[in-house]
């Protein structure tokens, strides 16, 4: 099975801070991970495809990279509804895989 | 709009067992796959397999296997979930969330299992 390592497990930010949320796994591929967001009680959403594509109605802030095995959600200046749990999610082969989560806080 | 609508809460015996539905709309329900994902309380998110609607073709995480069974009503547009000999270890939120192009890319709402005597 592919193991998502996700780091850190808690960010804690002002809002208005720009942050990277790191994924990492245990074998390359390629692109196929993906992010999504998960606020208190709610259902995850999902915030950006493929590594890097990103998804109809989710705000430009949001941004993915990276490519192999290290990957990078980017929010460019936080905002208060951003404060929530991050999962990363693997395609590339089963068992479909998640990351244990990145909790954004407010310092 | 897409939507998943899921049965609702359940609370059952040790050693029971539960179906919960996932009922979809606002797209054709055989051009998708649907997921089952588990969410143990205050912990991350599990896959438990999928199913192709269109040809009832399943796939299961190992660790799944022989726990959940899927299964899918074309006429009906609604998906299901059967968990057998429930233990404390099963309580848990379980979703379904349909797959577009490798993507989890609309989730139900989710439903709650508490196993309890």
């Amino acid at each position: 099975d592919i193991v998502l390592t996700q780091s850190p497990a808690t960010l804690s930010v002002t809002p208005g801070e720009s942050v990277s949320l790191s994924c990492r796994a245990s074998q390359g591929i390629s692109t196929s991970i993906h992010w999504y967001q998960q606020k208190s009680n709610e259902s995850p959403r999902l915030l950006i495809k493929y590594a890097s594509q990103s998804i109809s109605g989710i705000p430009s802030r949001f941004s993915g990279s990276g490519s192999g095995t290290d990957f990078t959600l980017s929010i460019n200046r936080v905002e208060s509804e951003d404060f929530s749990v991050y999962y990363c999610q693997q395609s590339y082969s089963l068992p479909l895989t998640f990351g244990s989560g990145t909790k954004l806080e407010i310092k | 709009e897409v939507k998943l609508q899921q049965s609702g809460d359940e609370l059952v015996r040790p050693g029971a067992s539960v179906k919960m539905s996932c009922k979809a709309s606002g797209y054709t329900f055989t051009d998708y796959a649907m997921h089952w994902v588990k969410q143990s309380p205050g912990q991350g998110l599990e896959w438990i397999g999928t199913i192709i609607p269109l040809i009832d073709t399943t796939s299961y995480n190992q660790k799944f296997k022989g726990k959940a069974t899927l299964t899918a009503d074309k006429s009906s547009n609604t998906a299901y979930m059967e968990l057998s000999r429930l233990t404390s270890e099963d309580s848990a939120v379980y979703y379904c969330a349909r797959e577009s192009r490798g993507v989890m890319d609309a989730w139900g709402q989710g439903a709650s299992v508490t196993v309890s005597s």
